[in-house]
Order: C-alpha cells, then structure tokens, then sequence
C-alpha cells in the first residue's frame, strides 16, 4: 500500500512553454501534498505544501506565480511550471501524507524536467 | 532554527565492509520525528526508518541498524556487511511535531559508494 505516482517521469520541453506535472496517491486520500526540487548532487528542497481544496503554502524564495499548485482531491495534486526556463531544470519530487503519523509522506518517483 | 546536517557527503568502502553514515540534528521541540530515506540511481526516494524523539532505543533492521543519540543529537545509521547495491545517496530527515503540516527537513546527503 501508499503508493503514489507521478506522470510524467520525465519531461523535455522548449524554454517558454509551461509543463503540468501529476502527483496521484493510488491507495489512500491524502490530506497534505508536498513538493520538491531536487538539483544534480544536491539535497531535496522543500518547494511548496498544499493541502486539499486550500491554497499552498509556499517556501521562502519560491515564486508562487512561476509554480502553479493545485491540490483539487484528496488523492490528486498538481504543478505546473509556468514560462520554463532552463534554470528551472530540475528533478521533481512530489510527497503524499495521509496525515495519520507526525512526518509520514510517501514519495512519487519524480519527474526530471529538462527545459532547452 | 531547525537543521539537519550530514558532514559525510561521500564515502566510498569495499563490499563486506560496515560503514556509519553521520546524522547531526538541530531543534527547538522536545516532539520530533527523524528518518533516513535511500535514493538509488532511480531517484525514487526508499523509506528505512522513522523514529520518535521519546524512542531512543536502537533499531536493528537485518544489516541496517540506528543508534538514537538526544544527548548528542545524532542519528547514525549503520550498514554491517555492505553491498553493492547499499550504493546510493542516503537522506537524514527531520520533523517537528509543532510543524502539522508533517514538513521534513533533509540533509544534504551522503553518496555512498560500495565497491565489489
């Protein structure tokens, strides 16, 4: 069980075009979705939290407007990526909670994005 | 400030050998929530443990085991007998539980690299 998906896996696009990327939790509804960003050799950074029908709730230095979250189901969560550049190429790592344990959250298996 | 760090970040070691991987936390809360997660290749992000602050017995898990120090404010993770396929990126992990949000704070990260 708490499985969660991400689609796509990877991605390659043209700098200006905006990417949608899915986060589903197959097996159980979850309550908050998180965020991630990961750079090459580096430690994954919290982007965003979002909560199911609320508005995220975003960390310091990300541009809400560049990262479109939408957290419409217990069970779906979205990011788009608006205007890409290649600076925003970057693997994408989404987390489900089911909110049931303190810190419990189930990785996607992200989606890489590289923006030419 | 909440704060985990991770001072290894590579460690290369010959198959059958045990090798720790370091764990420095820092938080206010008395309520706390630390794990360790593997990243392979893949990226996807694998789950080994979670550990309460109230809990500072050790943990062994076949040839992986932790060792829960509050004093110091360590959680070392051991791999007895390592393998080729323990080579991976290895994530120390905090929560804090005035933080219901279940948000995690990563370490940068120790590469292991587990040569036959």
């Amino acid at each position: 069980g708490a499985v969660v998906s991400q689609h796509p896996s990877r991605v390659i696009c043209k700098s200006g075009t905006s990417v949608k990327i899915e986060c589903r939790s197959l097996d159980f509804q979850a309550t908050t979705m998180f965020w991630y960003r990961q750079f090459p050799k580096q430690s994954l950074m919290l982007m965003a939290t979002s909560n199911e029908g609320s508005k995220a709730t975003y960390e310091q230095g990300v541009e809400k407007d560049k990262f479109l979250i939408n957290h419409a189901s217990l069970t779906l969560s979205t990011l788009t990526v608006t205007s890409a550049h290649p600076e925003d190429s970057s693997f994408y790592i989404c987390s489900a909670s089911p909110g049931l344990a303190q810190g419990e959250q189930f990785f996607g298996p992200g989606t890489r994005l590289t923006v030419l | 400030a909440q704060k985990v760090t991770q001072a290894q970040t590579e460690i290369s070691v010959v198959e059958k050998e045990d090798v720790t991987l370091d764990c420095v936390y820092e938080t206010r809360d008395t309520t706390y929530y630390l794990f360790w997660y593997k990243q392979p290749p893949s990226g996807e992000l694998v789950f080994l443990i979670r550990r309460n602050s109230f809990d500072e017995q050790n943990e062994i898990s076949g040839r992986y085991s932790w060792n829960f120090q509050k004093s110091t404010s360590s959680f070392n993770f051991t791999i007895t007998a390592s393998q080729v396929v323990d080579s991976a990126v290895y994530f120390c992990a905090l929560s804090e539980a005035r933080n219901q949000g279940g948000k995690l704070i990563f370490g940068q990260g120790t590469e292991l690299s587990v040569k036959p």
